[in-house]
């Protein structure tokens, strides 16, 4: 199975703030990664495909890049709403595999 | 408007059964490859497993906790979704959420919805 190591496992930031979440495949995926945004109680939301790729709605301050087994997401300058938290999951092989999770908190 | 709705949620005896039904609507249920992904209480998110749309076989895929003991399957004439659950063990207990991502993963488009709580306790 291919392993999703995700960090950090949590940070603290601002509003404004320019924040970057990584993601290391335990093989390589090419692109075929996704990001997911999940609040408090709710379900996950996708946000990118293929890596970098936004999905129709997803405001344009998140932005992913990366290919191989390095990746990672971007949210440029935080909003109150973007405080949550976020998951990678690689769809080259199955099992489908998650990483941990990154929980984004106001500092 | 793109609805996925689970139901069949419960509390069940460690050793017993449920089935989770997933209702959809709104997109072309037959060609979507549905998922069904689960979250234990406080943890992060963990993939079950797969069912193909018709046009690509309906062939299904699972995780290793689960393979052998649950069975996704679907109803393409009631937009429905299934995850037969036998053999429960207390590390089944999870929010199992359906989601479709399109035919073959293309992301086309996201759906998820809103979750249906798994118990597994004596």
């Amino acid at each position: 199975d291919i392993q999703m190591t995700q960090s950090p496992s949590s940070l603290s930031a601002s509003v404004g703030d320019r924040v970057t979440i990584t993601c290391r495949a335990s093989h390589g995926i090419n692109n075929y990664l996704a990001w997911f945004q999940q609040k408090s109680g709710k379900a996950p939301k996708s946000l990118i495909y293929t890596a970098s790729s936004l999905l129709s709605g997803v405001p344009s301050r998140f932005s992913g890049s990366g290919s191989g087994t390095d990746f990672t997401l971007t949210i440029n300058s935080l909003q109150p709403e973007d405080f949550a938290t976020y998951y990678c999951l690689q769809y080259h092989s199955y099992p489908l595999t998650f990483g941990g999770g990154t929980k984004v908190e106001i500092k | 408007e793109v609805q996925l709705v689970e139901f069949g949620g419960g509390l069940v005896k460690p050793g017993g059964s449920l089935r989770l039904s997933c209702a959809a609507s709104g997109f072309t249920f037959s060609d979507a490859w549905m998922t069904w992904v689960r979250q234990s209480p406080g943890k992060g998110l963990e993939w079950v497993g797969r069912i193909k749309g018709k046009t690509d076989g309906g062939t299904t895929d699972y995780a290793a906790p689960v393979k052998g003991r649950f069975t996704i399957s679907r109803d393409d004439s009631k937009n429905t979704l299934f995850l037969q659950m036998d053999s429960l063990k207390t590390e089944d207990t999870a929010v199992y959420y359906c989601t479709t991502e399109g035919r073959g993963y293309s992301y086309s488009y996201s759906y998820w919805g809103q979750g249906a709580l798994v118990t597994v306790s004596s």
